[in-house]
């Protein structure tokens, strides 16, 4: 699976959007990017996916690169409840295809 | 989103006891279920991969024998920690895709189970 690099934190105010990139450089054609997040002593939620065009759900949108070498993960209107680490993964989707979980960014909302 | 469950969500044993945890699908079937280990401030560590129905795939350095792994169902999987010593105290997370055969599936963790060996 291609590796990724984030940035290791970042801070947002209350209220505004928080934009946490990721590189993928590496990435291959069949390899989707996925972000999940953990907040402090719980297991990894699930946020998004996609392979090449945004996407959008509840929680969040994801922006990728053209290139698909980059994307950007997108909380609209951050709360302290977003305080969390977030994962950027890249992989090949199917049933056992597993995890690898690099260091992530450390989101910190602040009022 | 599908429901992982996970038991229990912490316990303190003994040195030299073993600790079995339970991951539990809710509601779907995974004939996939991962188990992670972290320490503190650090990532998630891939352990093993749980099978159903066949033996468990572990990761380089992770002792088979000792971290034993049983996915006797299509919603069950089971991590017992053997011979437990302090060093094994850690926070371990299973996880689990929906394995009805829809691709492209997310991944759904359980809320993990804090070891602490005494």
């Amino acid at each position: 699976d291609a590796k990724t690099t984030q940035p290791t934190s970042m801070d947002c105010a209350e209220g505004r959007a928080a934009n946490l990139p990721c590189n993928h450089s590496t990435i291959s054609g069949n390899e989707y990017v996925y972000w999940y997040r953990q907040i402090h002593s719980q297991g990894p939620q699930y946020i998004i996916h996609g392979l090449k065009n945004n996407e959008t759900n509840e929680m969040a949108s994801l922006i990728i690169t053209e290139d698909r070498k980059s994307s950007t993960l997108i909380l609209p209107h951050a709360t302290l409840r977003d305080t969390a680490v977030y994962y950027c993964i890249v992989l090949v989707t199917g049933g056992g295809n597993k995890l690898t979980f690099g260091t992530g960014t450390q989101l910190k909302v602040e009022l | 989103g599908a429901v992982v469950s996970q038991h229990p969500s912490w316990v303190i044993c003994k040195s030299g006891t073993s600790v079995k945890i339970e991951c539990r699908s809710l509601d779907f079937q995974a004939t996939t279920m991962f188990w992670y280990r972290q320490f503190p401030k650090q990532s998630l560590m891939l352990m093993a991969t749980s099978n159903e129905g066949s033996k468990a795939t572990y990761e380089q350095g992770v002792e088979k024998d000792k971290f034993l792994i049983n996915h006797a169902s299509l919603t069950l999987s089971t991590l017992t920690v053997t011979s437990a010593h302090p060093e094994d105290s850690s926070f371990y997370i299973c996880s689990a895709r929906d394995g009805s055969g829809r691709k492209n599936t997310e991944a759904f963790f359980g809320q993990g189970t804090r070891l602490t060996v005494v």
